[in-house]
């Protein structure tokens, strides 16, 4: 069965630290990966998906950016947060193009402080 | 324009009873899917139902069933005889699916819907 991990589960950082946040998903091939943002009380806002290794499209300009070293493997990363930074981040990922689903992470709650 | 509206930012519903969670959604593409996915409060998305623009019969699952009005864009979540365990974030959501399939898959959420289930 596919599972999908995040790490950490929770982060504090202070303004102007770096950050690294990693995604990998087990039991499927080829996914395409995506991230997203939910800041508190809010929807999901999508902010990087991948179709492949290597292969990045950002949907909205910011401070973060994204790779994917490995076909599973999804890392979203910053070299100097924003306090605009904070909230909770999901990565997802379907299997196109017979899966309409996306199965979602459990999750990185960012605190910048 | 908003993609997909939710209008209710808050739901009471009594145990045992059915609630609805409205959503309207903005799309010129004529294939699409809609989904609805549950948040409880430790963050976790939950996938609950899912309904293709083509598909012509109302998608079900269990407790939850969607009412798709497709000519009022309208894709209402309906959940019959309320738990407890049902408390929680409701978002909508829609996948377009672009010119060509070129949407990869990609998901616009609605701000979402806090149902509180009484006992």
């Amino acid at each position: 069965s596919q599972t999908i991990h995040q790490w950490p589960a929770t982060l504090v950082q202070p303004v102007g630290s770096p950050l690294s946040l990693e995604c990998t998903v087990e039991g499927t091939s080829n996914p395409n990966l995506y991230w997203y943002r939910q800041a508190a009380g809010r929807g999901l806002q999508l902010l990087f998906y991948s179709v492949g290794i290597g292969q990045i499209s950002s949907e909205v300009p910011q401070n973060l950016s994204a790779s994917r070293p490995q076909d599973r493997q999804f890392i979203l990363s910053s070299k100097k947060l924003l306090l605009s930074d904070s909230g909770f981040y999901l990565c997802a990922w379907s299997v196109p193009p017979t899966s309409y689903e996306q199965y979602f992470g459990p999750g990185t709650r960012l605190t910048v402080t | 324009a908003q993609k997909i509206t939710q209008t209710q930012p808050g739901m009471f519903v009594q145990e045992k009873e059915a609630v609805t969670l409205d959503c309207t959604y903005d799309t010129s593409d004529p294939s699409y899917g809609l989904f609805w996915y549950k948040q409880p409060s430790s963050g976790e998305m939950i996938f609950l139902i899912y309904q293709g623009s083509y598909d012509q019969q109302n998608a079900t699952e269990g407790r939850y069933s969607l009412n798709f009005q497709k000519a009022r864009k309208s894709a209402n979540l309906v959940i019959s005889a309320s738990q407890l365990g049902d408390s929680a974030m409701y978002f909508c959501a829609m996948r377009e699916e672009g010119a060509g399939g070129t949407s990869y898959g990609k998901l616009t959420f609605g701000q979402g819907t806090i149902l509180t289930v009484h006992p």
